[in-house]
């Protein structure tokens, strides 16, 4: 799986949009974005995938550009609740039966500011 | 209500004392999977299941057991604990193994000290 690059930590006011880079240069064509996120030792929380659209659910938006090599996901209107460590995921969309587990680095940590 | 469920969540116990963590999903997943996670090294995967009576080794197996008898659960089994075990660890699940567009579904954790 690609490597991604994320800032280790991030601001954001409550009811901002809350915008998280995310770099992966070596993605390859047939490999999926996630992201997750993980509040405070809880397990982590599936947000967002895409594969080379915007996409977009009750969550999150997910912008990734057209060379594929960096996303940004969107927090439309954080709060004080999505405080949280924010991890991208870059992953085939066919493993080949093997581990398939999610590769999780250190992520981004979101402090939301009231 | 779709959920992983973890027991028990905290646990303190000595080296060597067997223990096992549960782990069950009511979704009717195929895939299942154990992770733990330490500071500074991020979630790494242990053991994962494609399905019933199927189990394969993650990247870190040493030292844990696992079995796949039904589909919805899938224990986490410690024969002779050791303080390097001391870990918090997550059971996760997924509809089909193999499918990157697939999502996994994680437990609530399960808080483990080996003294």
């Amino acid at each position: 799986d690609a490597k991604t690059t994320q800032p280790t930590s991030m601001d954001c006011a409550e009811g901002r949009a809350a915008n998280l880079p995310c770099n992966h240069s070596t993605i390859s064509g047939n490999e999926y974005v996630y992201w997750y996120r993980q509040i405070h030792s809880q397990g982590p929380q599936y947000i967002i995938h895409g594969l080379k659209n915007n996409e977009t659910n009750e969550m999150a938006s997910l912008i990734i550009t057209e060379d594929r090599k960096s996303s940004t996901l969107i927090l439309p209107h954080a709060t004080l609740r999505d405080t949280a460590v924010y991890y991208c995921i870059v992953r085939y969309r066919y493993s080949g039966g093997g581990a398939d587990g999610l590769t999780f680095g250190k992520g981004t940590h979101l402090i939301i500011q009231p | 209500e779709a959920q992983v469920t973890q027991n028990p969540r905290y646990l303190i116990t000595v080296t060597g004392k067997k223990l096992t963590v549960t782990c069950s999903q009511n979704m009717n997943h195929e895939y299942m999977s154990w992770y733990r996670q330490d500071p500074g090294l991020g979630l790494r995967q242990i053991y994962y299941s494609m399905n019933v009576e199927v189990t394969d080794k993650g990247d870190v197996p040493e030292g844990y057991k696992v079995s796949r008898k039904e589909k919805r659960n899938f224990p986490l089994i410690l024969e002779s604990p050791s303080p390097n075990q001391t870990s918090l660890y997550f059971c996760a699940s997924s509809l089909y193994p193999g499918d990157g567009t697939d999502t996994q579904y994680f437990g609530p954790g399960t808080r483990l000290t080996v003294l």
